[in-house]
This record gives C-alpha cells, structure tokens and sequence, in this order.
C-alpha cells in the first residue's frame, strides 16, 4: 500500500531561520513520483515540485530545496531564510506508475514563520 | 490562461441532501480528478474522469458519483449527505491521464458544510 507520513503537524519558527519539512514515504512501485504542495489560507493546493523515483538528484529553486533519499524513503523539503509569506500548510505527496494518477497525500505540515 | 475553476465556492446542505459541485479544468486540459479534504487532513482522491468516463476511482462509496462532459467540464454528485461528508472539495485537471508528465493542476475548492 502506498502511504506518505509527515510526522510534524506544527512547526513555528522566527523569520529568517531555516526550517526542514520532513516527509517519508511507502511504496511497492519501483516507478513512482514524489510531490510537495503549499496550501496557503486561500485553500488552493500550489504546486511546488515534481521528482520521479529515478532521479535522486537534490532540487534547489531560489529559497527552496529538496533532499530525495530512496535509500531511507524521504523527500525533505526546505525553506531558506523563511519569510511570513511561506506561512501555509505544507503537503507532501505520492503517486504510483503512469497508469495511476490518483495522488496520495500526507495529512500536511502547518508552517507559522513568525515576524 | 483561465485555471482550474470551481463553483460554488461555499455550499451549506442539510442530512439526507444531495449535492452537486462543477468544475471547468485548465484550458487545454481532458483529465479531471476530485478529491475531498476533511478539516486538518490531506486531500484524499475520489475519481478521475476521461473521455467522459470514470477511469479511476478512490475508496469513497457508490454515493459519491461524478459525470464529465465533452467539454471536459465535471461535476461530483453526493447523495444522501452525511455529517462527515462535511469538507473541502478539490478538482485537478491535467492533460493526459497517466503519462510521466501527469502535473495536476488544483483549484480553488469548493467548501461543503452539512448540518
């Protein structure tokens, strides 16, 4: 069975620090494909980045990074020197091998970047 | 380039109701998937429709029930309406079902509330 777990519900931290989202994931699928969406209060999902299981290589875009880890099922996500505007809920996510399009989601980090 | 729309955007049924949310996918796009997101949980896949057709369907029973239209516009009927069917409702488009490139595409949501 597929499953993605984001053990942090809540994380605070003080503008300008970095933060780590964590997210670990399960899956029979040796193709697969990884995502991280943001939800700000609007409740629209915004899409952040799109990894499939063959490329382990680490992401950075501007602030952002991730760390794909196959080896201990991770897809770390974080933000550099958080602003009050990264303040959302975090969602990590997992679909299966073309074929399966249904995304399976975590139950999602809330991030409060405090000013 | 119109996004993915939703409407309504918030909808107050009674037990026992029936509902109908619609939804317009992103210029350009034939795949429409629906997915229910409960206060603090993630989003949960309820279907996928293609070429008017049902092509992939979640754990969510028979009440729940979709149509898409050569448009490529759909809509998600649920019947006999439960307390816990109370949540955020998402619709994702994308281009191709199933293909390497499956990014969807989210909207706004509509929220349902039942009394």
């Amino acid at each position: 069975a597929q499953k993605v777990t984001q053990a942090q519900t809540e994380i605070s931290v003080v503008e300008k620090e970095d933060v780590t989202l964590d997210c670990v994931y399960e899956t029979r699928d040796t193709t697969y494909y990884l995502f991280w969406y943001k939800q700000p209060p609007s409740g629209e999902l915004v899409f952040l980045i799109r990894r499939n299981s063959f490329d382990e290589q680490n992401e950075i875009s501007g602030r952002y990074s991730w760390n794909f880890q196959k080896s201990t099922s991770s897809f770390n996500f974080t933000i550099t020197a958080s602003q009050v505007v990264d303040s959302a809920v975090y969602f990590c996510a997992l679909s299966g091998a073309p074929g399966d399009d249904k995304i399976i989601f975590g139950k999602g980090t809330r991030l409060h970047i405090l000013p | 380039d119109a996004g993915v729309t939703q409407s309504p955007t918030h909808l107050i049924k009674t037990r026992g109701q029936q509902v109908t949310l619609r939804c317009s996918p992103k210029s350009g796009h034939d795949t429409v998937s629906w997915y229910q997101q409960a206060l603090g949980q993630g989003p949960q896949f309820i279907f996928q429709y293609y070429e008017e057709e049902e092509r992939q369907r979640g754990n969510f029973p028979d009440r729940f029930s979709g149509h898409q239209f050569p448009n490529y516009s759909s809509e998600l009927n649920v019947n006999a309406l439960l307390l816990g069917d109370s949540a955020l409702y998402l619709c994702a488009s994308s281009l191709i079902p199933g293909g390497a490139h499956n990014e969807q595409f989210f909207g706004p949501g509509t929220r349902l509330t039942v009394l």
